[in-house]
């Protein structure tokens, strides 16, 4: 059982690049969400997706576009990467959105570490 | 605007000693508070967490505290060991199961 997995855990970036990170999980979890961790700021919702065919938005969507095609898969797209885009990218994803209960609880992926120059 | 605030940002404690991290949240809409511990080059990790009808939760040595009334929670960490020397965040949860997370506290516990 892997749990979350991202890809790749590195990358540096030219301003203006596009590239994808991958996230998948193997939980069979309806929820999936990309946050991004800076500095002093925790971490922050970009993008979050309740089931496969749909997504919406988070706290900070700018600049990040995502998809769910499959439930297993929620890969988050940087369409012209930008220096304040570096940062720690956490995918995370949970049985469902309903009420607390123990089976909701949010895990974690172990992060991708974003460099833009 | 941050809608869950945290402090102290960093926290050093000699071993065996108490960890106290707080927490303050505005959005009474929040339904489920929990506390994640972050080792370097890791990802949040479940610690525990409690709901707004329950004023106490321990597990071993962590309990969370929460004040509804007041909006604030906190974490504690009894008999501190170097191993629990991470960054600790408390986050809130919203609609559609959104965290909103505080700034993390940077723990560290001498030996």
């Amino acid at each position: 059982n892997a749990g979350v997995t991202q890809t790749p855990k590195f990358q540096v970036l030219k301003t203006g690049q596009s590239m994808t990170l991958q996230c998948a999980q193997d939980m069979n979890h309806e929820y999936m969400s990309w946050y991004r961790q800076d500095p002093g700021m925790g971490l922050r919702l970009i993008h979050y997706s309740v089931g496969a065919g749909i997504t919406d938005q988070g706290e900070v969507p700018n600049g990040y576009n995502v998809s769910r095609s499959t439930t297993e898969d929620f890969p988050l797209r940087l369409l012209s990467a930008a220096p304040s885009q570096t940062s720690v990218y956490f995918c995370a994803s949970s049985y469902s959105q309903g009420p607390f209960l123990p089976g909701n609880t949010i895990y974690f992926g172990e992060g991708s570490w974003l460099t833009v120059v | 605007q941050q809608q869950v605030k945290q402090s102290p940002q960093s926290l050093i404690v000699q071993k065996g000693g108490i960890s106290i991290i707080n927490c303050a949240y505005e959005n009474t809409a929040f339904d489920y508070f929990p506390w994640y511990q972050q080792f370097p080059g890791k990802g949040p990790a479940l610690l525990i967490a409690i709901r707004p009808d329950v004023s106490e939760k321990k597990e071993g040595r962590f309990t969370i505290s929460f004040n509804k009334s007041a909006k604030q929670f906190s974490l504690h960490i009894m008999d501190s060991q170097p191993g629990d020397s991470a960054t600790y965040f408390c986050a809130a949860r919203g609609a559609g199961n959104m965290l909103t997370f505080g700034g993390g506290t940077r723990l560290m516990v001498k030996p």
